[in-house]
């Protein structure tokens, strides 16, 4: 398996702009999390999903971030309109349901301007 | 809610030397315990896991963990480390009600050569 596949790995846009972060979980997997990681809050959980449904969002900073996941193998993160504190590395990850183990992916470094 | 703390947020050690890095939980629960290790530029990987059974886990690249229930701790060790240790490593905790993972604060180990 490719593991956990993100795209793009580098976004750089400016402040104003809509972004679309994009996530294919490993096949199999039921569980999907989106994670921001920065170095002064460090890793943080945004949203899971089991199921395709959306189960906890309370990570979500605020309305501009949403998030959807329309099949088993496809999630999107997005950000409308971003902003230069938006700037981070954004991962997902899958895991088995019932394992728990999250296999991460190699993470989308995002620079708003 | 349950928290991990990881009081290490720098070390740094030459080679050859010994590693112990804390983890410390707040659950009152069954918990699943999980180090994770971030190399530079690199998304995270799993080291090891501890679910049930024998308290001290062995995990990859020469990695060990023992957790200690009364202590609620969940410590990373490793006898001998080398430069290709150098990476950020981070402490999880899971409980059985569900499959969210809350990590440490992370702890960046330098080794030097």
């Amino acid at each position: 398996d490719a593991g956990v596949i993100q795209s793009p790995r580098h976004e750089v846009t400016e402040m104003g702009q809509e972004v679309t972060l994009r996530c294919k979980p490993i096949s199999g997997h039921n569980s999907l999390f989106w994670y921001r990681q920065t170095m002064m809050r460090g890793l943080e959980l945004l949203i899971y999903f089991n199921n395709n449904v959306p189960i906890d969002d309370s990570g979500m900073p605020e309305d501009r971030f949403s998030a959807k996941m329309p099949n088993a193998s496809f999630s999107t993160l997005k950000i409308q309109p971003s902003e230069p504190r938006d700037s981070a590395v954004y991962f997902c990850a899958s895991s088995p349901l019932d394992l728990g183990t999250q296999y991460f992916g190699p993470g989308t470094r995002l620079l708003v301007l | 809610a349950q928290s991990v703390s990881q009081h290490n947020h720098h070390v740094i050690l030459s080679e050859a030397a010994s590693l112990e890095l804390g983890c410390n939980y707040s659950y009152g629960g069954t918990v699943n315990l999980f180090w994770y290790v971030q190399y530079p530029g690199q998304h995270l990987q799993l080291l090891l896991k501890y679910f049930s059974g024998d308290p001290l886990v062995k995990g990859i690249k020469g990695f060990e963990a023992e957790f200690i229930k009364s202590k609620f701790s969940f410590n990373l060790r490793k006898p001998s480390v080398q430069w290709s240790d150098t990476a950020e490593y981070f402490c999880a905790v899971m409980n059985n009600a569900g499959n969210m993972l809350t990590f440490g604060g992370g702890t960046r180990l330098m080794v030097k050569p």
